[in-house]
């Protein structure tokens, strides 16, 4: 597709079990993101990919967010032990990074996690 | 530690107005600002991107600008339309030692009565 696609769109866990949330970036763009956006905040980072390695995993929370690229384009967050307070909007992006190419971030549609 | 801050929180105006959306942050070392919208349930969607190097940016109706030294953007909408109904997101992009990353302001929920 021309855009970033996440699947699934909705999900809805019990509290204590594992889900992942997957990522398809815009072919071509080298880097991806996941962001998380709580209702009436802007989004917060979690953790940045350059191809496959995570550059960046400062934002995750804690041990029980982990994300994957293995081949440096679908990636997939994974979230074991579900909170409650994990309920949030996990957002995808993907941009062309290089010292000539504005890194002009694009977003997936999102997908809305639900722990109850 | 970078923070965006984005004025006001919510905007009503009637149809046909010129707006401006504020934003400011408080550390001058940005990559770029980028703004985008958010329609409720939705994805964001890129508007304008500015470089650190530029001044302003412009699309169609929308105008941004960018002031590096004094930490602020703003997004100019001209003669809006309910169409136009929606939140907009500032945020800045921080590059660090091979990191990349967006910090987003809070948003600026926009109304657009006919």
């Amino acid at each position: 597709g021309a855009g970033v696609s996440q699947t699934p769109s909705n999900k809805v866990t019990e509290k204590g079990k594992y889900v992942e949330l997957r990522c398809d970036p815009i072919s071509g763009h080298t880097a991806l993101y996941w962001y998380r956006q709580s209702l009436g905040q802007g989004p917060e980072f979690l953790i940045y990919f350059q191809g496959t390695g995570a550059a960046d995993d400062s934002g995750l929370p804690n041990d029980r967010f982990f994300a994957v690229r293995p081949e440096g384009s679908v990636s997939t967050l994974k979230i074991q032990r579900t909170e409650r307070g994990d309920s949030a909007v996990y957002l995808c992006a993907s941009s062309l990074t290089g010292p000539f190419v504005p890194t002009e971030a694009f977003f997936g549609q999102g997908t809305r996690l639900t722990v109850v | 530690k970078q923070e965006v801050t984005q004025i006001p929180a919510a905007l009503s105006v009637p149809e046909g107005e010129n707006l401006v959306l504020n934003c400011s942050f408080t550390d001058s070392a940005i990559y770029n600002l980028q703004w985008f919208r958010q329609d409720p349930g939705k994805g964001l969607t890129s508007l304008l991107l500015i470089q650190s190097s530029q001044r302003e940016q412009t699309s169609g109706r929308l105008n941004a600008s960018l002031d590096k030294s004094s930490g602020r953007s703003t997004l100019y909408i001209a003669a809006s339309q309910p169409g136009d109904s929606a939140t907009y997101l500032c945020a800045v992009t921080l590059t660090q030692g091979g990191s990349e990353k967006l910090v987003f302001g809070k948003g600026t929920k926009l109304t657009v009565n006919p």
